[in-house]
């Protein structure tokens, strides 16, 4: 049974510093993995796709990896500013008729 | 994309009483999901409503707690019912796009139960 772990629960840093969230998986064999931001109040965006094939997605400051062999997935937030303030939440899609299995979010908070 | 509501924002319940939740999508999908969020922890899916065809639950959810009408290609209700405090927690709709693969989600509604 496939699981997904993020960790740290939580984190605040200074704004400009560069991050990283980290998202583990027990089943390797995976279709995609995701990863979501989500804000009090407004649901849920999609930030980054990752197909199993691929190794990394990028998209403005953000940049996904993908390690399938590790079970691993990292977000990499540049120049954090204190608008990235929110929930990050990692989900894998087992197969492409699968349901997504959630990571319980990284909440980051990004101090002026 | 898709772009999904939900009524009501948010609702605080008595116990025993039964809150019906609405999602309206502003295209046609083959399914919608429901979603609860429990604080502090993961998604975790409820429900899958197909149009025309009674919901496909997930193991640990029921028709009679969680009843869902699917009446077209737009819009579905998830009805909490017999409400206790264990189900305070944040209930999401959401489409799937078949591409690019990703899942689009209605802003929540934040139920509590006293």
């Amino acid at each position: 049974k496939q699981e997904v772990t993020q960790i740290p629960a939580a984190l605040s840093v200074p704004e400009g510093e560069n991050l990283v969230l980290n998202c583990s998986f027990t089943d390797s064999a995976i279709y995609n993995l995701q990863w979501f931001r989500q804000d009090p109040g407004k649901g849920l965006t999609s930030l980054l796709l990752i197909q199993s094939s691929q190794r990394e997605q990028t998209s403005g400051r953000l940049n996904a990896s993908l390690d399938k062999s590790s079970g691993r997935s990292t977000l990499y937030i540049a120049a954090s500013q204190p608008g990235d303030s929110a929930t990050y939440l990692c989900a894998v899609r087992g197969d492409s008729n699968y349901q997504l299995i959630w990571g319980a979010g990284t909440k980051l908070i990004i101090k002026p | 994309s898709a772009v999904i509501s939900q009524k009501p924002s948010r609702d605080i319940c008595q116990r025993g009483t039964s809150l019906t939740i609405q999602c309206q999508v502003d295209s046609q999908v083959t399914m919608m999901f429901w979603y609860r969020q429990q604080p502090g922890q993961s998604l975790t899916l409820i429900a899958t409503a197909n149009q025309g065809s009674e919901a496909t639950y997930e193991s640990g959810f029921v028709i009679d707690k969680f009843p869902i009408s699917r009446p077209n290609l737009t819009f579905s209700t998830l009805t909490v019912s017999n409400m206790s405090p264990e189900d305070s927690s944040i209930y999401l709709c959401s489409v799937r796009s078949e591409s690019p693969d990703t899942q689009y989600f209605g802003p929540g509604t934040r139920l509590t139960v006293l």
